[in-house]
């Protein structure tokens, strides 16, 4: 049974691209969240997905956006990119009520993602 | 102030010693509450849930306070391969929200 996976592992972008990273949840889980990392920081929550709909958001700018599909996977979408998105992002999996406290949520390996 | 403080670390201490963690919340309708660890460039894994009355995972005692808002998690014993970053984990807003704390080091010596 394959865990969170996450494509790609690497990536470097110019200042002003665009970027489009990949998440495929744990077998059976049916919500994806998204976290950026900065090196020596927590994970910020970006936001949820379920039902192939955004349901939570946290303080990121309209520049990240998001998709799930009906197989459950997920993308993260960074339009304009600057410096200061250069970041791990990773992607957790869970079922529906994991902040409840009912399930554990899974994380994939993350995409290091480094803006130049 | 940040939503979730956790101590700033690093912490240095020898194989067998006994270690204590805190962590503060600042929304009082924070729901629920979790202990995740995360080794060096991988990715964070649930140590432990905390509820309310306390829990206890082996070598791991994990405790709520929510009068006071605060997280602790204390480590019996310690072993060498516990030398990670502990992260206090909160959800807020309705339980779909989940806000890191920044992370605690924890470096256990030989």
């Amino acid at each position: 049974d394959a865990g969170v996976t996450q494509s790609p592992t690497h990536l470097i972008k110019t200042r002003g691209q665009q970027v489009t990273l990949r998440c495929s949840p744990k077998s059976g889980h049916d919500t994806v969240s998204w976290y950026q990392q900065a090196l020596g920081q927590g994970p910020q929550f970006i936001f949820q997905y379920y039902e192939e709909e955004e349901r939570q958001r946290g303080n990121f700018p309209d520049r990240f956006s998001g998709h799930q599909f009906p197989n459950y996977s997920s993308e993260l979408n960074v339009n304009a990119l600057l410096l200061g998105d250069s970041a791990l992002y990773l992607c957790a999996s869970s079922l529906d009520g994991w902040v409840r406290g009912n399930t554990e949520a899974f994380f994939g390996q993350g995409t290091r993602l480094t803006v130049v | 102030r940040k939503e979730v403080e956790q101590d700033p670390g690093p912490f240095n201490v020898p194989e067998g010693a006994t270690v204590a963690f805190n962590c503060t919340y600042s929304n009082s309708a924070s729901q629920s509450f979790f202990w995740y660890r995360q080794d060096c460039r991988k990715e964070p894994k649930l140590l432990m849930s905390v509820y309310s009355s306390g829990n206890e995972d082996g070598r791991f005692t994990a405790q709520l306070n929510r009068a006071s808002q605060y997280i602790s998690l204390l480590i019996r014993d310690s072993k060498l391969s516990d030398s990670a970053t502990y992260l206090c984990v909160v959800s807020n807003t309705g339980g779909f929200k989940t806000i890191f704390g920044a992370g605690t080091r924890l470096f256990v010596k030989a």
